[in-house]
């Protein structure tokens, strides 16, 4: 058990839906990282949250955004859904912001019918 | 850009023989490097890192060196079991700011008793 925790586990939508998925770092981290990964593209960056701010983007689109709250939980929002969006997304954390240890959640596994 | 190039799968090999999963990255600077595995159904855990050249990681006996000369970071263990199959990702953070971290496709490992 990574101590990261992200919810739902599963999720299945329609097209054009929107949904938000929700990850708790581990107890102390300050920086939350949010990945994609699918069959066809692989393990992906999205975007990366330190203490509540935006600190660096990966691959993300504009359809999807993310947020950290002040108690460090994260939120990543999903929007216009797409067939293609359908995918495991994971949450990592670490304490800082340099080149450390990636501790990653169980997952969100999202299913678009 | 970064990238991060390994075998793909399925690399099949039988109870107590060697194993090398071969991985080569490319990158500015000096990053960092991880392997991870992913036991089926599950996130991903860090196997072991390594932060600079020459560098030795090991964990639960397998081993990578960190090779500036060669850009390199292959991943060996001297006597697999059947509980070691699971993906494995090959992974380096840049740091400075920016540390999402940028994966290899991944190696699907089969032990077969």
């Amino acid at each position: 058990d990574s101590g990261v925790t992200q919810t739902p586990k599963h999720l299945i939508t329609a097209t054009g839906q929107r949904v938000t998925l929700r990850c708790s770092p581990r107890s102390g981290d300050l920086s939350v990282y949010w990945y994609q990964q699918s069959l066809d593209q692989g393990l992906q960056f999205l975007i990366q949250y330190y203490n509540g701010e935006e600190r660096a983007k990966g691959n993300i689109l504009e359809r999807f955004s993310a947020q950290q709250f002040p108690d460090l939980h994260s939120e990543l929002n999903l929007s216009s859904l797409e067939l293609g969006d359908s995918a495991l997304y994971f949450c990592a954390s670490s304490p800082g912001t340099s080149q450390e240890t990636q501790y990653f959640g169980p997952g969100t596994r999202l299913l678009v019918l | 850009g970064n990238s991060v190039t390994q075998m793909e799968g399925p690399v099949t090999l039988s109870e107590e023989a060697f194993l090398t999963i071969n991985c080569t990255y490319t990158a500015t600077g000096y990053p960092s490097l991880f392997w991870y595995v992913q036991y089926p159904g599950e996130g991903l855990q860090l196997l072991l890192k390594a932060t600079k050249a020459d560098d030795k990681g090991s964990n639960k006996g397998f081993e990578a060196t960190y090779r500036k000369e060669t850009t390199s970071f292959h991943l060996e263990k001297g006597s697999v079991q059947v509980s070691d199959s699971a993906v494995y990702f090959c992974a380096l953070s840049q740091g400075g700011g920016a540390d999402g971290l940028t994966f290899g496709k991944g190696t699907h490992l089969i032990i077969q008793p």
